[in-house]
């Protein structure tokens, strides 16, 4: 079946630091990706998503490529903020006929002042 | 506009307690899903309702647990006879079709807690 490997965390940077969460999967479509992220106290929401190969999802500074050779969805931003600290999740769909998303564990990222 | 909302947002029951937890979806969406988040963990899936179609319970950890849409829009997540290992954050999503690569849009969540 399919599913979602993240890297563990938690991830801690100083603020104005490089991020890169890690995100590899497993399907056997051609799924849809996305990122949703869970701040302290909240629901998730989606960050950003891409639906086929080579596309860039991009939001808020961050951006993720939907790599196929390499099975990836990694999550980069050039430089955190404080207000960046909360859960990441990275997540899968199959676009043929799955109403059920599969999610990674989730990556906890602390950004200190 | 309104997003999803879930009452009640913290829940402490005793263990053999019913619990009952309350989703309102967004309006208008079909598709509403039910999570279990315990610490440390990712998303459980537990149910999944498209509207009028019977719902997808293939997550539901045990009998103790059920779920249901009234008029395509509410749901109630019940847990029947609590455990200490239904502590959790169950979350509560919406989406505007049934299709997984749809975006989902979630509530904020009930912390449930068994004493």
């Amino acid at each position: 079946g399919d599913s979602v490997t993240q890297m563990e965390g938690p991830v801690t940077l100083s603020e104005e630091a490089c991020l890169t969460i890690n995100c590899t999967y497993t399907a056997t479509g051609y799924p849809s990706l996305f990122w949703y992220v869970q701040y302290p106290g909240e629901g998730l929401q989606l960050l950003l998503k891409a639906t086929k190969a080579d596309d860039k999802g991009s939001n808020k500074g961050f951006e993720a490529t939907y790599r196929k050779e390499t099975t990836s969805f990694h999550l980069e931003k050039g430089s955190v903020q404080v207000s960046d600290s909360a859960v990441y999740f990275c997540a899968l769909s199959d676009a043929g006929g799955s109403y059920i998303p599969t999610f990674g564990r989730g990556t906890s990222l602390i950004v200190h002042p | 506009g309104a997003g999803v909302s879930q009452s009640p947002s913290n829940k402490v029951t005793e263990k053999g307690k019913d619990v009952e937890l309350r989703c309102d979806p967004i309006s208008g969406h079909t598709a509403l899903y039910w999570y279990r988040q315990s610490l440390g963990q990712g998303l459980e899936f537990l149910i999944y309702f498209q509207g009028n179609s019977a719902p997808d319970k293939s997550g539901l950890p045990s009998d103790r647990f059920s779920a249901e849409r009234t008029g395509g829009s509410v749901s109630t997540l019940t847990i029947q006879r609590t455990q200490q290992e239904d502590s959790a954050v169950y979350l509560c999503a919406s989406s505007l079709v049934g299709r997984g690569d749809y975006e989902q849009y979630f509530g904020p969540g009930t912390r449930l807690t068994v004493t």
